[in-house]
């Protein structure tokens, strides 16, 4: 079954450092892979997604994903996290198969930026 | 230009009782989705439209029923509220089926069954 593992309910990180949100996937074939980010009390914001080339993409508000194939992973990541990027972060794919631009997402991961 | 928005934000329902939330995007998208979000458990799709008139099953179709009788606008109808349809909604819209495509979000209506 096609699937997006985001293994960590919540990760923590002090302001300035840097931050990492995992995201694994089991899809068949070169799926496109995308990140999200959920406000409180606000819809999705779309923050970057992966198509093809450069393994590494750069998305709004500093963050970055790095792809890796042989490890079926799609980590976010930010040099220097700050408070106000405080959220909940889905990561989606997006399979080969399906006609209606289908999403498959993770469970999400809530970040907790601290001060 | 004000994206995709909901009606409404926020609703109490009882057990039984019949609501429509209404999903409007002003991006000439064709098409357009209703998620349910759980915690937990990511999103799950609903209904789905690629285009006026037309409208298809998601993963989690049953319970709900939905209409898109002009390209802007996308309903999404509950006729017998239960208590498992107490959940986050989002609609979302994308101009194409591409597979590269972002699908943009609306800020969600908050809905609880009691």
């Amino acid at each position: 079954a096609q699937s997006v593992a985001q293994p960590e309910d919540q990760v923590n990180v002090a302001e300035g450092n840097p931050l990492t949100v995992k995201c694994t996937y089991s899809v068949s074939g070169n799926p496109y892979l995308f990140w999200y980010v959920q406000y409180p009390n606000r819809g999705l914001q779309f923050l970057l997604k992966y198509i093809t080339g450069d393994n590494l993409v750069k998305g709004s508000y500093g963050f970055e994903a790095e792809f890796n194939k042989s490890q079926t992973s799609f980590h976010l990541k930010k040099p220097s996290a700050l408070v106000s990027d405080s959220a909940l972060y889905f990561c989606a794919v997006r399979p080969i198969s399906g006609g209606y631009n289908k999403l498959i997402f993770g469970a999400g991961t809530r970040l907790a930026v601290h001060p | 230009n004000a994206g995709v928005t909901q009606t409404p934000k926020f609703r109490v329902l009882k057990t039984g009782q019949s609501m429509t939330l209404l999903c409007a995007q002003d991006m000439n998208h064709e098409y357009m989705y209703w998620y349910r979000q759980d915690p937990g458990m990511g999103l799950r799709l609903i209904h789905y439209s690629v285009g006026e008139g037309t409208t298809a099953k998601g993963e989690v179709p049953d319970g709900y029923n939905v209409s898109r009788l002009k390209k802007q606008n996308f309903l999404l109808g509950l006729e017998s509220a239960a208590p498992s349809q107490t959940s986050v909604y989002f609609c979302a819209s994308s101009y194409t089926r591409d597979r590269w495509e972002t699908q943009y979000f609306g800020p969600g209506t908050r809905l609880l069954v009691l």
